[in-house]
């Protein structure tokens, strides 16, 4: 069965740092580009980031330039969004989605993991 | 970045009526749109893939279309387990970009 398992949320305050887990199973990672969306609480989907099936690439929301990167592990099967300098505007529920066709379209999406920034 | 504005943000209807939502794109994106339903709690699940391409296992009664810079979601026979918040989204370029989403509720 094709799975993403999103881990590494929790509570951070103003300022701090979190590293997301994305694991994927079922198909060949390596064959793929991946993003990472996001869902504030009671509003609507934004998509973060993605990188390219070899890490080559990578693009970012303005919002999170230069304070989140997104990486891969093809050997390991882990996507990864390291996040510094988090807001409360970053609180959110964050989703790993895998990109797929030629129409960009997110057909396989992750349970979520929820960060939460407060003091 | 490419807008993509939804409408109506939210909808009331009854099991079996016929319902369409449209997006529009701020410029051109040719037949780069998605349409995703989510549930809540539960993450957005894809239902139709450039423009008017039915994703396998979705059920048949969900149609896309799209005419110039305006895209149309309709739902042809309302079932119970429709009512959910649907979104489009570009695919044309980044930054991927979402609309804001309808809220289709039971009337």
């Amino acid at each position: 069965e094709e799975q993403l398992v999103e881990s590494g949320g929790g509570l951070v305050q103003p300022g701090g740092s979190l590293r997301l887990s994305c694991a994927v199973s079922g198909f060949t990672f390596s064959s793929y580009w991946m993003s990472w969306v996001r869902q504030a609480p009671g509003k609507g989907l934004e998509w973060v980031a993605h990188i390219k099936k070899d890490g080559s690439e990578k693009r970012y929301v303005d919002p999170v330039k230069g304070r989140f990167t997104i990486s891969r592990d093809n050997a390991k099967n882990l996507l990864y969004l390291e996040m510094n300098s988090l807001r409360a505007d970053d609180t959110a529920v964050y989703y790993c989605a895998r990109d797929w066709g030629n129409y960009d379209a997110f057909d396989l999406w992750g349970q979520g993991t929820m960060v939460t920034v407060s003091s | 970045d490419i807008q993509m504005t939804q409408s109506p943000s939210s909808l009331s209807a009854s099991v079996g009526d016929r319902v369409t939502i449209t997006c529009r794109a701020s410029q051109s994106i040719r037949n780069y749109l998605n349409w995703y339903q989510q549930r809540p709690g539960k993450a957005p699940n894809l239902l139709i893939y450039a423009a008017s391409n039915l994703q396998s296992g979705v059920p048949s009664r969900f149609s896309g279309s799209a005419s110039g810079t305006d895209f149309t979601l309709t739902i042809s026979s309302l079932q119970p387990e429709d009512f959910a918040t649907y979104y489009c989204q570009q695919g044309h370029s980044a930054p991927r970009t979402f609309g804001q989403g309808t809220v289709l509720e039971i009337k």
